[in-house]
């Protein structure tokens, strides 16, 4: 079964800080990844996708993938109180998405 | 533009009762997906969509559930005798071609009572 594995935290965070999100996945045929960040009673929200190995980095976030080991990070540099919220991890082999059940993030001011 | 919407955006109902639940994707994005979260809960795929592809309904949880799409524009997801296990945020989501990134739409809010 494929499966997309998370920490639930919570994981807390003084401003200005980084936080690390880890994700590992069960599917050596998963061919992307993608961050979502949800906010309490919203929709998940796209922040980065992520193809191939090493790092991507888009402003204050960046995403590192390696496939040899099966491993999805995200890191927010700076953070910020707004960045409070539960982050998804998901992966896609062909048409299926398996989304993680979200590291729940607080940053503290 | 417009991102996917989703209609209503509450919906209470009376056990035993079907419910249609709406989604319009983005224009142009060809792949649409139903997910089901319960509160507290990770998102749970439903069904999905691509062009006039049959439909990958494996996350269907039973029969109570179906949905269509008529081409490359809107879904129904309906709910058939609901129950109250069946109250949860219906979400759909849509993307350009399979595999792509997924937009979602702010979900239908559904409680049985």
């Amino acid at each position: 079964q494929k499966e997309v594995e998370q920490n639930s935290g919570p994981l807390s965070v003084p401003e200005g800080a980084i936080a690390s999100l880890n994700c590992t996945y069960s599917d050596r045929g998963s061919q992307s990844f993608f961050w979502y960040r949800q906010y309490s009673g919203k929709s998940p929200e796209l922040i980065m996708s992520i193809y191939s190995n090493g790092d991507k980095e888009d402003g204050r976030f960046t995403a590192q993938l390696n496939k040899a080991s099966q491993y999805v990070s995200l890191l927010i540099r700076d953070s910020q109180p707004s960045d409070s919220a539960t982050y998804l991890c998901a992966g896609n082999t062909g048409n299926q998405f398996y989304f993680g059940t979200g590291t729940s993030l607080t940053v503290i001011p | 533009g417009a991102g996917v919407s989703q209609s209503p955006s509450n919906k209470v109902t009376e056990k035993g009762k079907d419910v249609e639940l709406r989604c319009d994707p983005i224009s142009g994005h060809t792949a649409l997906y139903w997910y089901r979260q319960r509160l507290g809960q990770g998102l749970e795929f439903l069904i999905y969509f691509q062009g006039n592809s049959a439909p990958d309904k494996s996350g269907l949880p039973s029969d109570r559930f179906s949905a269509e799409r008529t081409g490359e524009s809107v879904s129904t997801l309906t709910i058939q005798r609901t129950q109250q296990e069946d109250s949860a945020v219906y979400l759909c989501a849509s993307s350009s071609r399979p595999g792509d990134e997924q937009y979602f739409g702010p979900g239908t809010r559904l409680t049985v009572t």
